[in-house]
């Protein structure tokens, strides 16, 4: 079945460190691909998405690349600040499905 | 941007009494909406979908007894946890999103804050 599976955290980093959250995907279709992110006391929201292989999202210096031949879509950024400190969601939606489907979740920890 | 608002944000209860929880969008009109159960450290997992004016649609496992859900307008999801039990305390997430055109479905979900239920 569909399904998104990405590595799990916490992830603890320094300031300005370079920041990766791997995410792979099973999908029967050619799925959209998303990074949610959660800070404490929110909702989630959408930080980037990619609708085709080879696509990168991009936001707030955040990138991720969808990788048709891996199927992945992990999530960089090359200096991380201790804003960034939240829960990733790595999600795909098959095409013009009415459903999502979330990973489990990276708790990301920036220190001063 | 699209606001998604739910109350309450916390509710604690005793065991046997249905809680409702409140979905709505607050500056657009969502022609679907979604709720989600949240476990610590785990994923969200999706519990139904409501389109307005039609009948949920829940997924394998989901007790649409237990777990009422209405979407009566274009701005309002409610969900009700009936005879509410400790195994249903969880974090309740609802998100909502638009149709577009030619009735294909916008990539965007928003998502509401959450609800904490806690049965005692």
């Amino acid at each position: 079945g569909d399904s998104v599976t990405q590595m799990e955290g916490p992830v603890t980093l320094s300031e300005e460190a370079f920041l990766t959250i791997n995410c792979t995907y099973t999908a029967t279709g050619y799925p959209s691909l998303f990074w949610y992110v959660q800070y404490p006391g929110e909702g989630l929201q959408l930080l980037l998405k990619a609708t085709k292989a080879d696509d990168k999202g991009s936001n707030k210096g955040f990138e991720a690349t969808y990788r048709k031949e891996t199927t992945s879509f992990h999530l960089e950024k090359g200096s991380v600040q201790v804003s960034d400190s939240a829960v990733y969601f790595c999600a795909l939606r098959l095409y013009n499905f009415n459903k999502f489907y979330f990973g489990s979740g990276t708790k990301l920890n920036v220190k001063p | 941007g699209a606001v998604v608002s739910q109350h309450p944000s916390r509710v604690i209860c005793k065991s046997g009494t249905s809680v409702k929880i409140e979905c709505r969008s607050l500056d657009f009109q969502a022609t679907t909406m979604f709720w989600y159960r949240q476990f610590p450290k785990q994923s969200l997992m999706l519990m139904a979908t409501s389109n307005e004016g039609s009948k949920a649609t829940y997924e394998q496992g989901v007790e649409k007894d237990k777990f009422l859900i209405n979407h009566a307008s274009l701005t309002l999801s409610t969900l009700t946890v009936t005879s509410a039990h400790p195994e249903d305390s969880s974090f309740y997430i609802c998100s909502a999103r638009t149709q577009q055109n030619r009735g294909t479905y916008t990539d965007t979900q928003y998502f509401g804050p959450g609800t904490r239920l806690t049965v005692l």
